[in-house]
């Protein structure tokens, strides 16, 4: 089976600028989450999704960053505008239940200048 | 609130040898879970081993086992005969019970494989 596909899998975009990163789950898999890491800091949750509903966004970090999963099939993470803190490599992840079988995509490495 | 602590930025292995690599967790839920994740120069995350809260014996999958020390409150990741390809970036991570189930993760340790 396919597994979590993300892209791009880098990004530089300039300050003040717009980026979309997308996220395709394993087929089947309702939960979908995303995760952000820093440089240098752990690695942190951002929001869930459940099929298409949001069911946790309490790691958002601010109203510049927008989530979406129309369909709740794939899901899309669009900050705007972008700031030179928001540069770090976002991930995504999948499960079947939100129990414990987390698969990770590859990330997006997003750079901010 | 729940933690995970990582003490070791970065470790070096000889290539055969067995390493150690610590996590220890903070939590007030009776009720958790662990995990190991390893990031190769790659960028994906590739999950290793659990260990459940209730589980009675340390986890093992291959190579990898968690010793587990519930009262120290450590889930430090064990892996025997080193291997080149076993340098990467080691996540400690713990899952927070409730309706989201998402992981805390600690800062990571780079481990690099000497030959």
């Amino acid at each position: 089976e396919a597994g979590v596909t993300q892209f791009p899998s880098h990004s530089v975009i300039e300050k003040g600028q717009t980026v979309t990163l997308r996220c395709d789950p394993i087929s089947g898999h309702d939960n979908l989450y995303w995760y952000r890491r820093v440089m240098g800091k752990e690695i942190k949750f951002l929001l869930h999704f459940v099929k298409e509903s949001k069911q946790d966004e309490s790691g958002m970090p601010n109203n510049r960053f927008l989530a979406e999963r129309t369909g709740g099939t794939y899901s899309t993470l669009k900050v705007q505008p972008a700031e030179l803190e928001d540069s770090g490599v976002y991930f995504c992840a999948s499960s079947w239940a939100a129990t414990y079988g987390y698969t990770f995509g590859s990330g997006t490495r997003l750079t901010v200048v | 609130a729940q933690k995970i602590t990582q003490t070791q930025p970065g470790m070096f292995v000889q290539e055969k040898e067995a390493v150690t690599l610590d996590c220890t967790y903070d939590t007030s839920d009776p009720s958790y879970g662990l995990f190991w994740y390893k990031q190769p120069s790659s960028g994906e995350m590739i999950f290793l081993i659990y260990q459940g809260s209730y589980d009675q014996q340390n986890a093992t999958e291959g190579r990898y086992s968690l010793n587990f020390q519930k009262a120290r409150k450590s889930a430090n990741l064990v892996i025997s005969a080193s291997q080149l390809g076993d340098s990467a970036m080691y996540f400690c991570a713990m899952i927070q019970g409730g309706a989201t189930n998402k992981l805390i993760f600690g800062t990571g340790t780079l481990l690099a494989v000497q030959p």
